[in-house]
């Protein structure tokens, strides 16, 4: 199994949007609307942001969204924080009922 | 608000068996799913398997031969076995609640394979 594509790195400046992307195939990403996402502080466990495409957690702040086309589900930032810099990582079901991680995305607020 | 809490050695020998506990505090490991999983260092995360409550497991493929999750209900743990450990097995074990998305965290615990 493969792991989901992400990009190494994304950076924004406060106040503005970013979206990272997670890449899979149409066995799983593609085939499932069962796509989640974790932030990451550095020495921290991950924390849950989106689960099932477009779901936020209670708690989770709603500038934070997600969504999918194809094989490619995204991660929206919107008015980029200082503290939401951090590693994002996306997981997926697949059609072998596992998981698949994403290899994981460096967020850095300039 | 469920706490989970990893136990167990943090060097292991290769070869040996690799056995850690998650405790869950703050609500019953019952009607849940139970997962664990891993961070090699400076690495992405990496899903080893699930356990239902009622002992159900699903794992992941490349560690199913040397991979078991089990579940004791009356003390509100479920445990993870991993064999034939070597260096690539170094990572931080994490324990988490769900099965297929998980929103609460044990804080991991390290584990170092080496003699």
């Amino acid at each position: 199994q493969s792991a989901l594509t992400q990009p190494a790195s994304v950076s924004g400046s406060p106040g503005q949007s970013i979206t990272i992307s997670c890449t899979g195939t149409s066995s799983d990403v593609g085939a499932y609307d069962y796509v989640s996402w974790y932030q990451q502080h550095p020495g921290k466990a991950p924390k849950l942001v989106i689960y099932d495409v477009t779901n936020r957690p209670s708690g989770v702040s709603n500038r934070f969204s997600g969504s999918k086309s194809g094989n490619t589900a995204s991660l929206t930032i919107s008015g980029l924080q200082a503290e939401d810099e951090a590693d994002y990582y996306c997981t997926s079901y697949t059609s072998s009922n596992t998981y698949v991680f994403g290899i994981g995305t460096k967020v850095t607020v300039l | 608000q469920v706490q989970l809490q990893e136990s167990g050695p943090g060097l292991v020998k290769p070869s040996e068996t690799l056995s850690l506990t998650c405790t869950v505090s703050g609500g019953s490991i019952s009607n849940n799913y139970w997962s664990w999983i891993r961070q090699s260092p400076g690495k992405g995360l990496e899903w080893i398997g699930y356990i239902y409550f009622t002992g159900t497991t699903n794992y992941n493929p490349s560690l199913k031969s040397r991979v078991s999750i089990s579940v004791d209900t009356s003390n509100n743990q479920f445990s993870l076995k991993l064999t034939s450990m070597t260096a690539a097995d170094t990572a931080v074990y994490f324990c988490a609640r769900g099965g297929g998305w998980w929103g609460s965290w044990g804080q991991g615990t390290l584990v170092t394979v080496s003699s």
